[in-house]
């Protein structure tokens, strides 16, 4: 499954809202009703955390400026209002069929 | 706390072996799927491999695929990466990650180690 991002690039203004899509060339959808979609934030110079799982669920400790939503193939992380904390490199992945496959990333810094 | 220390990277030459090590504490390992996930210098996330709660089976990318070996030993709480053949396009950092459970289904990547280099170079 091919997962792909946009922007790639996307500069932000604190206190401002932002949006990345994410897009799969197939349905992450399983017929339990789940979507296998996660998001990933990777700050600068750390190891990827997670974000969202399973389309729209956050994580444990992640604020609730965060918000993923959409289904089947189309889907999106939503930042309510940016924080300076935010800045770094947003992956989508999906998790229903091995290989997991990720998109290409999307670099959010502040203007 | 859950933790994944990792250890074992570093410096290797082309067509030969390294083992990667990832210690996990404060969460029942032998319950857990785990993945490796590798990052190329200023490249993006790719998924290499990922092994059952119980060994019993196991997944790799086309990449790695007869290279690489992914075991783990639940009596010591550790998972490891064997590499072997290696070649300059397996440069990177290499990450372990533990598979996330809720609602009775697995749900992302949700703890990670922080992290190993591993650059092939003669």
């Amino acid at each position: 499954i091919v997962m792909t991002q946009s922007p790639l690039s996307l500069p932000v203004t604190p206190g401002e809202p932002a949006t990345i899509s994410c897009r799969s060339s197939q349905s992450v959808l399983h017929s339990n009703g789940y979507n296998y979609l996660d998001w990933y934030l990777q700050k600068p110079g750390q190891s990827p955390q997670l974000l969202i799982s399973l389309g729209s669920k956050r994580a444990s400790g992640v604020p609730d400026r965060f918000s993923g939503s959409g289904s089947g193939t189309d889907f999106t992380l939503k930042i309510s209002r940016v924080e300076a904390e935010d800045v770094g490199i947003y992956y989508c992945m999906q998790g229903l069929q091995i290989p997991r496959t990720f998109g290409q990333g999307t670099k959010v810094e502040i203007k | 706390q859950v933790q994944l220390v990792q250890s074992g990277g570093g410096v290797v030459q082309p067509g030969r072996s390294l083992r990667l090590s990832c210690a996990a504490s404060e969460f029942t390992f032998s319950s857990y799927g785990m993945h490796w996930v590798r990052q190329a210098p200023g490249k993006g996330l790719e998924w290499v491999s990922f092994i059952w709660h119980d060994g019993s089976n196991e997944f790799y990318a086309n990449s790695v695929k007869g290279r690489f070996t992914v075991f783990r030993d639940n009596s010591k709480n550790t998972l490891f990466l064997q590499m072997s053949s290696l070649t300059a396009e397996d440069t990177a950092v290499y990450y372990c990650a533990r598979e996330g459970q809720c609602y009775s289904t697995s749900c992302g990547l949700d703890y990670w180690g922080q992290g190993t280099l591993v650059t092939v170079s003669s």
